[in-house]
């Protein structure tokens, strides 16, 4: 089955400062890679995701790249808020049809420090 | 956008008792839901999955006997944690996917179960 590998398991920036997670899969038939923000207590947010055809997505402060080849994909905050302090999942998925299961990192969590 | 609605947020029970956690796809129909927990500081660890009208497919490992999956409508999934233990104790996550051509996940809330 899919495996991902997701680093760094913590991560402290300053305020204003960019972020990066990165995580690696194992299967290439996965297509899809979505983000997850998750607050305490609560459930995951996608934040964004990206489809194998695409190599790179933005949106606003976040981005996400991808290398199929070398099975790995990226997420990129930049000016880094107080409010972007969670624990971020990256996911790996063969979401053609949408009813394949998610594989999830083992997460990231960021401080920002104002 | 899709909303899924858990419910409830938490629950404490004594140990022996049994839990039902409910999730909801409120503007739209779910035919699937995957069911998560998730331990302190630790990812998400798919259970099973639920097909609306058909049996629930479990992961390797999972007591189906013990984490009562049922998918009687469309638009709700139940799983209840039969005669709960506390290791039974964990964060319970529902999950359908969306309604973007099937790309796309919509978590509900979360349910933070408390055996004592």
């Amino acid at each position: 089955g899919e495996n991902v590998e997701q680093h760094p398991s913590t991560l402290s920036v300053q305020e204003g400062d960019s972020a990066v997670i990165k995580c690696t899969y194992s299967d290439s038939a996965s297509n899809y890679f979505p983000w997850y923000k998750q607050e305490l207590g609560k459930g995951p947010q996608l934040i964004i995701d990206i489809r194998s055809n695409v190599g790179e997505k933005k949106d606003q402060r976040i981005a996400v790249t991808l290398n199929k080849t070398a099975k790995h994909f990226s997420l990129h905050i930049t000016e880094t808020q107080p409010e972007d302090s969670a624990v971020y999942f990256c996911a790996a998925s063969m979401g053609s049809g949408g009813y394949q299961k998610v594989t999830f990192g083992t997460g990231t969590k960021l401080q920002v420090i104002p | 956008g899709a909303v899924v609605s858990q419910h409830p947020s938490r629950v404490i029970c004594k140990s022996g008792t049994s839990v039902k956690i409910e999730c909801r796809s409120l503007d739209f129909q779910a035919t699937t839901m995957f069911w998560y927990r998730q331990f302190p500081k630790q990812s998400l660890m798919l259970m099973a999955t639920s097909n609306e009208g058909s049996k629930a497919t479990y992961e390797q490992g999972v007591e189906k006997d013990k984490f009562l999956i049922n998918h009687a409508s469309l638009t709700l999934s139940t799983l209840t944690v039969t005669s709960a233990h506390p290791e039974d104790s964990s964060f319970y996550i529902c999950s359908a996917p969306g309604t973007g051509g099937g790309y796309g996940y919509t978590f509900g809330s979360g349910t933070r179960l408390t055996v004592v």
